[in-house]
């Protein structure tokens, strides 16, 4: 299986910062990954897919970007509501495989 | 717009077997795959696999082959997991999410559903 690392495992971050989140896949993906976000207790939603298209209704203040190996989820500025969990999936192979997700908590 | 709607919670003792319901309006359960993903408790999203709704074939991750078991009922537009022989480690919240082909990403998702193992 294609193994997906996030960095960092956690951050903490005020109001208005720019925060960018990484996911490295173990082998090319080409742009097979999509980002989505994770508030407690609720499911995930989708942001972004195929490394940096948005999905219809998400802010854009979220973007993403990379392609191959190494991606970025970029949060331009942060609001209040965007303090959750992220995680990246790659949907290259057959097993599609997410990270271990990384906590936007308030700092 | 698709709508997913799971079951309500579940608590189950050891060896016992479950079924999670995924019920889809808005639009035909056929016109897309059903992927289901399992979260523990305090821990990450886990890709269990996902059923093909043209064909019915289920295709199954590593690690969730044997117990788990993907169906459908298109006259009803719902999907099914059930688990058998639960275990305590099987507690979890799990979700359905319709599989956007051929790209793969999942949106919507159902709400989740908590199913709990415990004797």
């Amino acid at each position: 299986d294609i193994q997906m690392t996030q960095s960092p495992s956690s951050l903490s971050a005020s109001v208005g910062d720019r925060v960018t989140i990484t996911c490295r896949a173990s082998q090319s993906i080409s742009s097979y990954l999509n980002w989505y976000q994770q508030k407690a207790g609720k499911a995930p939603k989708l942001l972004i897919y195929s490394a940096s298209s948005l999905q219809s209704g998400v802010p854009s203040r979220f973007s993403g970007s990379g392609s191959g190996t190494d991606f970025t989820l970029t949060i331009s500025s942060l609001q209040p509501e965007d303090f959750a969990t992220y995680y990246c999936q790659q949907s290259y192979s057959y097993s599609r495989t997410f990270g271990q997700g990384t906590k936007v908590e308030v700092k | 717009q698709v709508q997913l709607e799971q079951s309500g919670s579940e608590l189950e003792k050891p060896g016992a077997s479950v079924k999670v319901s995924c019920k889809a309006s808005g639009d035909t359960l056929s016109s897309y795959g059903l992927t289901w993903v399992r979260q523990a408790p305090g821990q990450g999203l886990e890709w269990m696999g996902w059923i093909n709704t043209n064909t019915g074939n289920p295709t199954y991750a590593q690690g969730f082959t044997g117990r788990f078991v993907f169906s459908l009922d298109t006259s009803v537009s719902t999907a099914y997991l059930q688990i058998s022989s639960l275990k305590a480690e099987d507690t979890a919240v799990y979700y359905c999410a319709r599989d956007i082909d051929p790209l793969h990403f999942f949106d919507p998702w159902g709400q989740g559903t908590l199913v709990t193992v415990s004797s």
